[in-house]
């Protein structure tokens, strides 16, 4: 079936390093949406991505979805404590299902 | 505040036992849906309701059950309830039918246990 692999896992990282997450999936993705999850939280949505190639940032957050829409990527540039949370990458292939990636748990130390 | 309301907040039930889980989702979005997070896993998708009816089905068992009212709220019946139920379910909802190429407004979730 159709899968989207996140990598790492886990990340943990002292405040003001740089943090990266990389999204894969097995299938083309129309779009790509990234969503943050706080400990103990709900996901909120971050951003959505739909054209290849495409980069959007917001503040710190570089978002950028692959050329062949089969993967994208999220750079925080010198995170902070506020970044702390689960990352989620989602996208729907050709079907109306949102399949959600496996997640990269971010620990930021001070 | 996302807008999308879950009742209850937690809920502790025995293996064998239903339980309904209900959803109120943001004022004016016409798309719901049902996910289940189980402990350090991710969100997987259960089934999405649009305008009452039901779009897209996801890994729902068939134990599990939902519809969506004439007034947009839903509701998510898990019976003959098994330990790996135990999991954070979370309802979501969106703008349009197409609900995909929308955001979705997560509502806090319903931890459910079953002993």
């Amino acid at each position: 079936g159709q899968q989207v692999m996140q990598i790492p896992q886990y990340q943990h990282v002292q405040e003001g390093e740089d943090f990266t997450t990389y999204c894969n999936s097995s299938t083309t993705l129309s779009n790509i949406q990234w969503y943050k999850q706080r400990p103990g939280g709900h996901p909120v949505f971050l951003i959505q991505l739909v054209k290849s190639g495409e980069v959007k940032k917001q503040k710190r957050l570089t978002f950028q979805f692959g050329e062949a829409k089969k993967n994208s990527s999220l750079h925080i540039t010198a995170t902070q404590t506020t970044d702390v949370g689960t990352y989620f990458c989602a996208g729907p292939p050709r079907t109306d299902k949102l399949i959600f990636g496996t997640g990269t748990r971010l620990q930021v130390f001070p | 505040d996302s807008g999308v309301t879950q009742t209850p907040k937690h809920l502790i039930t025995a293996t064998g036992q239903r339980v309904t889980l209900r959803c109120s989702p943001r004022s004016g979005d016409l798309s719901v849906y049902w996910y289940q997070q189980s402990l350090d896993q991710g969100l997987q998708f259960l089934i999405q309701y649009y305008n009452g009816e039901e779009r897209a089905k996801g890994n729902i068992l068939e134990r599990f059950s939902a519809q969506q009212f004439p007034d947009l709220h839903s509701e998510l019946n898990l019976s003959s309830l098994e330990l790996g139920d135990s999991a954070l379910y979370f309802c979501a909802s969106s703008v349009i039918a197409q609900g995909v190429l929308d955001e979705q407004f997560f509502g806090p979730g319903t931890r459910l246990t079953v002993l």
